[in-house]
Protein backbone atom coordinates (compact mmCIF):
# COMPACT_ATOMS: atom_id res chain seq x y z
CA UNK A 1 0.00 0.00 0.00
CA UNK A 2 0.69 3.75 0.05
CA UNK A 3 3.49 4.91 2.20
CA UNK A 4 3.68 8.10 3.88
CA UNK A 5 6.20 9.85 5.76
CA UNK A 6 6.45 13.19 7.27
CA UNK A 7 8.99 15.32 8.45
CA UNK A 8 10.76 16.39 10.85
CA UNK A 9 9.39 14.11 13.75
CA UNK A 10 9.55 16.70 16.50
CA UNK A 11 10.20 20.76 16.06
CA UNK A 12 10.84 22.93 18.51
CA UNK A 13 10.88 26.95 17.68
CA UNK A 14 11.01 30.32 19.47
CA UNK A 15 7.48 31.95 18.55
CA UNK A 16 7.95 34.35 15.29
CA UNK A 17 9.86 31.48 13.69
CA UNK A 18 9.27 29.97 10.37
CA UNK A 19 7.89 26.83 9.63
CA UNK A 20 8.28 23.95 7.29
CA UNK A 21 6.80 20.52 7.59
CA UNK A 22 7.02 17.98 4.90
CA UNK A 23 4.99 14.83 3.64
CA UNK A 24 6.11 12.68 1.55
CA UNK A 25 4.20 9.98 -0.46
CA UNK A 26 5.11 6.88 -2.43
CA UNK A 27 2.28 6.63 -4.90
CA UNK A 28 -0.27 9.16 -6.70
CA UNK A 29 -3.18 10.44 -4.41
CA UNK A 30 -6.29 11.80 -5.21
CA UNK A 31 -6.68 13.36 -2.04
CA UNK A 32 -4.30 15.37 0.49
CA UNK A 33 -5.71 16.90 3.31
CA UNK A 34 -3.34 19.03 6.25
CA UNK A 35 -4.89 18.77 9.85
CA UNK A 36 -3.74 20.03 13.22
CA UNK A 37 -4.52 17.88 16.00
CA UNK A 38 -5.13 19.89 19.14
CA UNK A 39 -4.46 18.64 22.75
CA UNK A 40 -7.63 17.49 23.43
CA UNK A 41 -7.38 15.00 20.06
CA UNK A 42 -9.90 17.12 17.79
CA UNK A 43 -8.51 16.95 14.15
CA UNK A 44 -8.44 20.40 12.53
CA UNK A 45 -8.97 21.02 8.99
CA UNK A 46 -6.29 23.13 7.75
CA UNK A 47 -6.17 22.43 3.76
CA UNK A 48 -7.27 19.94 1.24
CA UNK A 49 -5.11 20.30 -1.15
CA UNK A 50 -4.10 17.55 -3.95
CA UNK A 51 -2.62 19.59 -6.11
CA UNK A 52 -0.94 23.25 -5.63
CA UNK A 53 -1.13 25.64 -3.65
CA UNK A 54 -3.18 27.49 -0.70
CA UNK A 55 -2.77 29.91 1.57
CA UNK A 56 -4.76 30.72 4.40
CA UNK A 57 -3.56 33.37 7.20
CA UNK A 58 -0.53 32.51 8.60
CA UNK A 59 -0.03 29.18 7.04
CA UNK A 60 -0.05 27.59 3.23
CA UNK A 61 0.14 24.59 1.94
CA UNK A 62 2.12 23.08 -1.52
CA UNK A 63 1.69 19.80 -3.13
CA UNK A 64 3.42 19.06 -5.71
CA UNK A 65 1.40 15.39 -7.00
CA UNK A 66 4.32 14.53 -9.61
CA UNK A 67 6.88 14.41 -7.25
CA UNK A 68 5.49 12.83 -4.51
CA UNK A 69 5.26 15.56 -1.67
CA UNK A 70 3.41 18.19 0.14
CA UNK A 71 4.49 20.93 2.21
CA UNK A 72 3.20 23.16 5.16
CA UNK A 73 4.41 26.35 5.27
CA UNK A 74 3.55 28.23 9.09
CA UNK A 75 4.89 31.36 9.01
CA UNK A 76 5.26 34.21 12.53
CA UNK A 77 4.46 31.11 14.33
CA UNK A 78 2.48 31.80 17.28
CA UNK A 79 2.37 29.39 20.95
CA UNK A 80 -1.20 28.50 19.94
CA UNK A 81 0.74 26.77 16.46
CA UNK A 82 1.66 23.77 19.40
CA UNK A 83 0.68 20.39 18.59
CA UNK A 84 0.84 17.35 16.11
CA UNK A 85 0.18 18.03 12.34
CA UNK A 86 -0.80 15.49 10.39
CA UNK A 87 -0.88 14.83 6.09
CA UNK A 88 -4.03 12.24 5.21
CA UNK A 89 -4.39 11.13 1.88
CA UNK A 90 -6.11 8.15 -0.21
CA UNK A 91 -4.35 5.38 -1.50
CA UNK A 92 -5.59 1.86 -2.55
CA UNK A 93 -9.00 3.02 -1.19
CA UNK A 94 -7.83 3.63 2.36
CA UNK A 95 -7.08 6.53 3.70
CA UNK A 96 -3.34 6.58 5.44
CA UNK A 97 -2.02 8.92 7.79
CA UNK A 98 1.64 9.79 7.90
CA UNK A 99 2.85 9.51 11.84
CA UNK A 100 2.86 13.47 12.56
CA UNK A 101 5.10 16.04 13.22
CA UNK A 102 5.31 17.20 16.79
CA UNK A 103 5.58 21.44 16.81
CA UNK A 104 6.56 23.00 19.87
CA UNK A 105 6.49 26.57 19.85
CA UNK A 106 8.12 28.15 22.92
CA UNK A 107 7.46 32.13 24.04
CA UNK B 1 -24.08 23.51 9.97
CA UNK B 2 -23.06 21.47 13.04
CA UNK B 3 -20.03 19.22 12.91
CA UNK B 4 -19.17 15.40 13.19
CA UNK B 5 -20.89 14.14 16.60
CA UNK B 6 -19.48 11.41 18.48
CA UNK B 7 -20.69 9.84 21.80
CA UNK B 8 -19.97 9.11 24.08
CA UNK B 9 -16.79 11.18 24.62
CA UNK B 10 -14.99 9.09 27.45
CA UNK B 11 -15.43 5.31 28.30
CA UNK B 12 -14.13 2.92 30.93
CA UNK B 13 -14.37 -0.95 29.97
CA UNK B 14 -12.85 -3.88 31.24
CA UNK B 15 -11.19 -6.94 29.15
CA UNK B 16 -13.75 -9.09 27.48
CA UNK B 17 -16.47 -6.58 27.66
CA UNK B 18 -17.79 -5.12 24.34
CA UNK B 19 -18.12 -1.21 23.35
CA UNK B 20 -20.33 0.81 20.82
CA UNK B 21 -19.61 3.57 19.81
CA UNK B 22 -21.39 6.42 17.75
CA UNK B 23 -21.01 8.85 15.11
CA UNK B 24 -23.31 11.41 13.52
CA UNK B 25 -21.77 13.25 10.29
CA UNK B 26 -22.19 16.11 9.42
CA UNK B 27 -25.63 16.77 7.58
CA UNK B 28 -25.63 15.86 3.67
CA UNK B 29 -22.42 13.62 4.51
CA UNK B 30 -22.92 10.04 3.42
CA UNK B 31 -19.94 8.74 4.32
CA UNK B 32 -18.52 8.09 7.21
CA UNK B 33 -14.83 6.29 8.02
CA UNK B 34 -13.30 5.12 11.62
CA UNK B 35 -10.00 5.45 12.95
CA UNK B 36 -7.80 4.11 15.67
CA UNK B 37 -5.21 6.36 17.48
CA UNK B 38 -2.73 4.71 19.09
CA UNK B 39 0.83 6.08 20.69
CA UNK B 40 2.18 3.21 19.31
CA UNK B 41 0.79 2.84 16.01
CA UNK B 42 -0.78 6.29 15.35
CA UNK B 43 -3.66 6.82 13.51
CA UNK B 44 -5.24 4.12 11.60
CA UNK B 45 -7.98 3.60 9.28
CA UNK B 46 -10.95 1.24 10.53
CA UNK B 47 -13.30 1.12 7.72
CA UNK B 48 -15.83 3.00 5.65
CA UNK B 49 -19.77 3.74 5.02
CA UNK B 50 -21.60 4.73 2.69
CA UNK B 51 -24.78 4.86 1.30
CA UNK B 52 -25.43 1.40 4.39
CA UNK B 53 -22.37 -0.76 3.14
CA UNK B 54 -19.41 -0.83 4.35
CA UNK B 55 -17.10 0.35 1.16
CA UNK B 56 -13.80 -0.64 2.70
CA UNK B 57 -11.62 -1.86 5.76
CA UNK B 58 -8.48 -1.78 7.02
CA UNK B 59 -6.44 -4.25 8.96
CA UNK B 60 -8.27 -4.96 12.01
CA UNK B 61 -9.66 -7.85 13.56
CA UNK B 62 -13.46 -9.27 13.14
CA UNK B 63 -14.00 -7.83 16.77
CA UNK B 64 -13.68 -4.83 15.18
CA UNK B 65 -17.33 -4.14 13.35
CA UNK B 66 -19.31 -1.51 12.14
CA UNK B 67 -22.56 -0.65 10.29
CA UNK B 68 -24.65 2.70 8.97
CA UNK B 69 -28.08 3.67 9.28
CA UNK B 70 -30.54 5.34 6.64
CA UNK B 71 -29.90 8.76 8.38
CA UNK B 72 -25.91 8.35 7.96
CA UNK B 73 -25.49 7.55 11.56
CA UNK B 74 -22.77 5.16 12.23
CA UNK B 75 -21.43 3.12 14.91
CA UNK B 76 -19.28 1.10 15.52
CA UNK B 77 -18.47 -2.24 17.92
CA UNK B 78 -15.58 -3.59 19.72
CA UNK B 79 -16.33 -7.08 21.22
CA UNK B 80 -14.08 -9.59 23.58
CA UNK B 81 -12.06 -5.86 24.82
CA UNK B 82 -8.80 -6.11 24.86
CA UNK B 83 -5.76 -3.63 27.04
CA UNK B 84 -4.48 -2.83 23.28
CA UNK B 85 -7.93 -1.33 22.19
CA UNK B 86 -7.31 1.30 24.64
CA UNK B 87 -7.32 4.38 22.38
CA UNK B 88 -9.24 7.63 20.72
CA UNK B 89 -11.27 6.73 18.39
CA UNK B 90 -12.49 9.04 15.55
CA UNK B 91 -14.77 9.12 12.88
CA UNK B 92 -15.21 11.61 9.80
CA UNK B 93 -17.90 12.40 7.50
CA UNK B 94 -17.34 13.43 3.96
CA UNK B 95 -19.30 14.13 0.60
CA UNK B 96 -17.80 11.09 -0.65
CA UNK B 97 -18.38 10.62 -4.57
CA UNK B 98 -18.36 7.23 -6.24
CA UNK B 99 -14.28 5.87 -5.78
CA UNK B 100 -12.80 9.17 -4.38
CA UNK B 101 -12.66 10.61 -1.16
CA UNK B 102 -13.49 14.22 -0.58
CA UNK B 103 -12.10 16.40 1.95
CA UNK B 104 -13.15 14.93 5.42
CA UNK B 105 -14.13 16.15 8.65
CA UNK B 106 -13.49 14.85 11.93
CA UNK B 107 -15.55 14.21 15.27
CA UNK B 108 -14.13 15.39 18.66
CA UNK B 109 -13.17 10.97 19.53
CA UNK B 110 -14.48 9.31 21.89
CA UNK B 111 -11.45 8.04 24.16
CA UNK B 112 -11.46 4.32 25.04
CA UNK B 113 -9.73 2.80 28.02
CA UNK B 114 -10.02 -1.01 28.71
CA UNK B 115 -8.61 -2.00 32.08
Amino acid sequence: GIQVEQSPPDLILQEGANSTLRCNFSDSVNNLQWFHQNPWGQLINLFYIPSGTKQNGRLSATTVATERYSLLYISSSQTTDSGVYFCMLQGAQKLVFGQGTRLTINP
Amino acid sequence: KAGVTQTPRYLIKTRGQQVTLSCSPISGHRSVSWYQQTPGQGLQFLFEYFSETQRNKGNFPGRFSGRQFSNSRSEMNVSTLELGDSALYLCASSWMTSGSYNEQFFGPGTRLTVL
